[in-house]
């Protein structure tokens, strides 16, 4: 079965800090993980996903088969992070498995 | 603009009604998605449609019902609604089901 796990419900960081939002995944075959944003009162928005290996926002995210992890980073946190974040897993013709989603607030 | 819209945005619904709650896209998108939102629960899928005329259970699909008469529409029914359905409730779509998902700005509904 596929299960994407988020294991922080919160993480607080200061402004200028660097962020890590863990994103572990159980899925036997290739995986395509995604992580969405929501900002307050927003829809949820694709913010990355790793096939593209871009960075969106100063964010990154590498998939680590090995450790089937798929943590988002960003080096410096800015104010404007602080939102609702989900890690999502993929697989063939399934609909997309979220996590339970990780707020992140910055702080001034 | 093209996208998806729900609605309505928010809905107060007394207990044993029935309610539908409606998604349209004009993206041409063959998957959409019904999730609910719920603090601590994160996402979790009701039911999907591949393409329209089919229609798929997600992970928690008691007390809903879907319907995709065509491409664009992807209704939501609580047939006889229960404190329990309160939640917000996400309409996603997207081209195909393992691409990009689309999501609407959600229904907040609340069943007292």
């Amino acid at each position: 079965a596929q299960r994407v796990t988020q294991p922080e419900k919160l993480l607080s960081v200061f402004k200028g800090a660097p962020v890590e939002l863990k994103c572990n995944y159980s899925y036997s075959g290739s995986p395509e993980l995604f992580w969405y944003v929501q900002y307050s009162r927003q829809r949820l928005q694709l913010l990355l996903r790793h096939i593209s290996r871009e960075s969106i926002k100063g964010f990154t995210a590498d998939l680590n088969k090995g450790e089937t992890s798929f943590h988002l980073k960003k080096p410096f946190a800015q104010e404007e992070d602080s939102a609702m974040y989900y890690c999502a897993l993929n697989s063939g013709n399934t609909p997309l498995v979220f996590g339970k989603g990780t707020r992140l607030s910055v702080i001034a | 603009i093209a996208g998806i819209t729900q609605a309505p945005t928010s809905q107060i619904l007394a207990a044993g009604r029935r309610m539908t709650l409606r998604c349209t896209q004009d993206m041409r998108h063959n998957a959409m998605y019904w999730y609910r939102q719920d603090l601590g629960l994160g996402l979790r899928l009701i039911h999907y449609s591949n393409t329209a005329g089919t229609t798929g259970k997600g992970e928690v699909p008691d007390g809903y019902s879907v319907s995709r008469a065509n491409t664009d529409d992807f209704p939501l029914t609580l047939a006889s609604a229960v404190p329990s359905q309160t939640s917000v409730y996400f309409c996603a779509s997207s081209r195909k089901t393992n691409t990009e998902a689309f999501f609407g700005q959600g229904t907040r509904l609340t069943v007292v």
